[in-house]
């Protein structure tokens, strides 16, 4: 069972460069998440698809665009890497909205 | 606005000792709680959750968590910690569009 997979595993990006993270589940699960994680500061939000065809800012929006390409794909899009942006990237899916998650490995985002 | 607090942010306890982690919660409606471990250099895995009924739940590995609504907490619990479960603890909780995470807990057993 592969669940939810993410590419790439590392990156490094030169500011004002853009880049897509992708992430792809085979649950069949309804629901996909875009989480960044820092030091000190947790998991924060910041898109998520609650189903196929929609998708809705969470708490730290600003510099991403997402698309929900299908029930299976959510990609994230910087497209003016800042070093503020600097962080590892989790993708996670879930049966619905409000049930619990399933993440993938992440992604190691460095912006220089 | 939903809110998950944890106010322990790092532990060290020796094996065989008894854990305990705090989580509260701010919520104005109904609210799924949940734990999650982070092994070093691993993702998130959910240990247990609960949306309603017992209030005690009990997860993989060992862990239970009890939900006291007077108290709008969800501490986690172990009874008795292995080197194994040196890892970081986080505390979800959320309604029906998102969920909102704590800041973590790191937990450091010694053998």
């Amino acid at each position: 069972n592969a669940g939810v997979t993410q590419t790439p595993k590392f990156q490094v990006l030169k500011t004002g460069q853009s880049m897509t993270l992708q992430c792809a589940q085979d649950m069949n699960h309804n629901s996909m998440y875009w989480y960044r994680q820092d030091p000190g500061m947790g998991l924060r939000l910041i898109y998520y698809s609650a189903s196929e065809g929609t998708t809705d800012k969470g708490e730290v929006p600003n510099g991403y665009n997402v698309s929900r390409l299908n029930k299976r794909e959510f990609s994230l899009r910087l497209e003016s890497a800042a070093p503020s942006q600097t962080s590892v990237y989790f993708c996670a899916s879930s049966e619905q909205a409000g049930y619990g998650y399933t993440f993938g490995s992440g992604t190691r985002l460095t912006v220089v | 606005a939903q809110s998950v607090s944890q106010h322990n942010h790092h532990v060290i306890l020796s094996e065989a000792a008894s854990l305990e982690l705090g989580c509260n919660y701010s919520y104005g409606g109904t609210v799924n709680l949940f734990w999650y471990v982070q092994y070093p250099g691993q993702h998130l895995q959910l240990l247990l959750k609960y949306f309603s009924g017992d209030p005690l739940v009990k997860g993989i590995k060992g862990f239970e968590a009890e939900f006291i609504k007077s108290k709008f907490s969800f501490n986690l619990r172990k009874p008795s910690v292995q080197w194994s479960d040196t890892a970081e603890y986080f505390c979800a909780g959320g309604g029906y569009q998102k969920v909102t995470f704590g800041t973590g807990t790191k937990l450091q057993v010694i053998p």
